[in-house]
């Protein structure tokens, strides 16, 4: 079992519609979860962070965490097409080395 | 603030031949790292260096060395590059304690022919 699991996609959404993209970790000890957008060619770029059971919001972004299920989502209602991207979940594990672990990424494609 | 840079963007290498990236960051963080992204594997974890004066390896170490030259700055040497290190190295940054969010630099596109 891989620590960080993301469905690798495609994921397609219409313009205006929510897309949910979903996340599960495999560390029950894990401490805190980030998502990250990366546009193709370009770095990782960290658009949310979360660290508590619940909803976390930012403008158009909701972040989900539900560490019972081990299981976190970023919700982006609204989508445009500058949504289309890879967004990657990261997690800081209980081994307190600093490192984050990375799923594969979900590819989000917007269609006008 | 320019946060995390890396120098050069792009490099063309034969085999066998030598060569560092360089990384600096302006955010006082204690931690950086590098990783490298391939299509289909995600990032990996190359080195990582905790705080100034230390280094460690991550998941994929074989082929490389790092230098922690101060606290801004980390870089990455490849001493007889392979074509299996064809990849997009990226370096980030971080505190050593929460949040742990880490900040990345823009990459190098690195092949090797």
């Amino acid at each position: 079992q891989k620590e960080v699991e993301q469905n690798s996609g495609p994921l397609s959404v219409p313009e205006g519609a929510i897309a949910s993209l979903n996340c599960t970790y495999s560390d029950r000890g894990s401490q805190s979860f980030f998502w990250y957008r990366q546009y193709s060619g370009k770095s990782p770029e960290l658009i949310m962070s979360i660290y508590s059971n619940g909803d976390k919001e930012d403008g158009r972004f909701t972040a989900q965490l539900n560490k019972a299920s081990q299981y976190v989502s970023l919700l982006i209602r609204d989508s445009q097409p500058s949504d289309s991207a890879t967004y990657l979940c990261a997690v800081f594990g209980s081994s307190n080395t600093g490192k984050l672990i990375f799923g594969q990424g979900t590819t989000l494609q917007v269609k006008p | 603030n320019a946060g995390v840079t890396q120098t050069p963007k792009f490099q063309v290498l034969k085999t066998g031949q030598s060569m560092t990236l360089q990384c600096a960051q302006d955010m006082n963080h204690n931690s950086m790292y590098w990783y490298r992204q391939d299509p289909g594997m995600g990032l990996r974890l190359i080195y990582y260096s905790a705080s100034e004066g230390t280094t460690d390896k991550g998941e994929v170490p074989n082929g490389y060395n790092v230098s922690r030259l101060n606290k801004r700055e980390f870089s990455l040497r490849l001493e007889s590059a392979a074509p299996s290190q064809t990849s997009v190295y990226f370096c980030a940054s971080s505190e050593w304690t929460a949040p742990y969010e880490q900040y990345f630099g823009p990459g190098t596109r690195l092949t090797v022919t």
